[in-house]
């Protein structure tokens, strides 16, 4: 089974700090995505790399960016925390070309005091 | 561009009533469709998808037909559970748009009562 793991469940970070989000993939998948989710609003594309070091901007990209190392790894950062940055952090892979499912890791909920 | 549109929640229902929670999308190219669940307190995990017309994803009881001249994409359950309570998510994929990533609706919440 493909497993996509992210470092906290939970996290509580002051207003202008910076903040690492962690998410690593087990089964080599080319593709992963950073997405935010709201109530009333979904799921919204952050950043998403589709290689090393490769990286393109979604649908919301402001007030974040995104560092992909290595293959397995994809890290969201908010250089600095904004309350209206408060929210579920949902990092997600899938391989290939074609229109694969995306596979998800459990969450990140985020609180910016 | 993309879009997919959800029927707004909460449906609340009683066990083993019918369950269909609407969906419809807009694309430019030929999208593959899904269904994501959220369970409380995780991740989403895929419920079911389907890749061209006519095709009908299914999965744990519920069921899917991609109808490409009403662009939509429905959920049906014939008889829910109290386990089935959860977060519906419909999605589209549509590489032939050069978008690598899912587009989702707003999702909508099931509550399924004993």
């Amino acid at each position: 089974d493909v497993k996509v793991t992210q470092s906290s469940r939970y996290l509580v970070k002051r207003t202008g700090e910076k903040v690492f989000l962690e998410c690593v993939q087990d089964m080599d998948h080319e593709n992963m995505f950073w997405y935010r989710q709201d109530p009333g609003l979904g799921l919204r594309l952050i950043y998403f790399s589709y290689d090393v070091k490769m990286k393109e901007k979604g649908d919301i990209p402001e007030g974040y960016s995104v560092s992909r190392e290595k293959k397995e790894r994809f890290s969201l950062i908010l250089e600095s925390a904004s309350t209206n940055q408060t929210s579920m952090y949902l990092c997600a892979s899938t391989p290939g070309l074609s229109n694969n499912e995306q596979f998800f890791g459990p969450g990140t909920r985020l609180t910016v005091l | 561009g993309n879009s997919v549109t959800q029927m707004e929640g909460p449906v609340t229902l009683s066990e083993e009533a019918f369950l269909t929670i609407n969906c419809t999308y807009t694309a430019t190219g030929y999208p593959s469709l899904f269904w994501y669940v959220q369970y409380p307190g995780e991740g989403l995990q895929l419920l079911l998808k389907a890749t061209k017309a006519d095709d009908k994803g299914s999965n744990k009881g519920f069921e899917a037909t991609y109808r490409k001249e009403t662009t939509s994409f429905h959920l049906e359950k014939g008889s829910v559970q109290v386990s089935d309570s959860a977060v519906y998510f419909c999605a589209l994929s549509d590489r032939g748009a050069g978008r690598r990533a899912l587009t989702f609706g707003s999702g909508t919440r099931l509550q399924v009562q004993p």
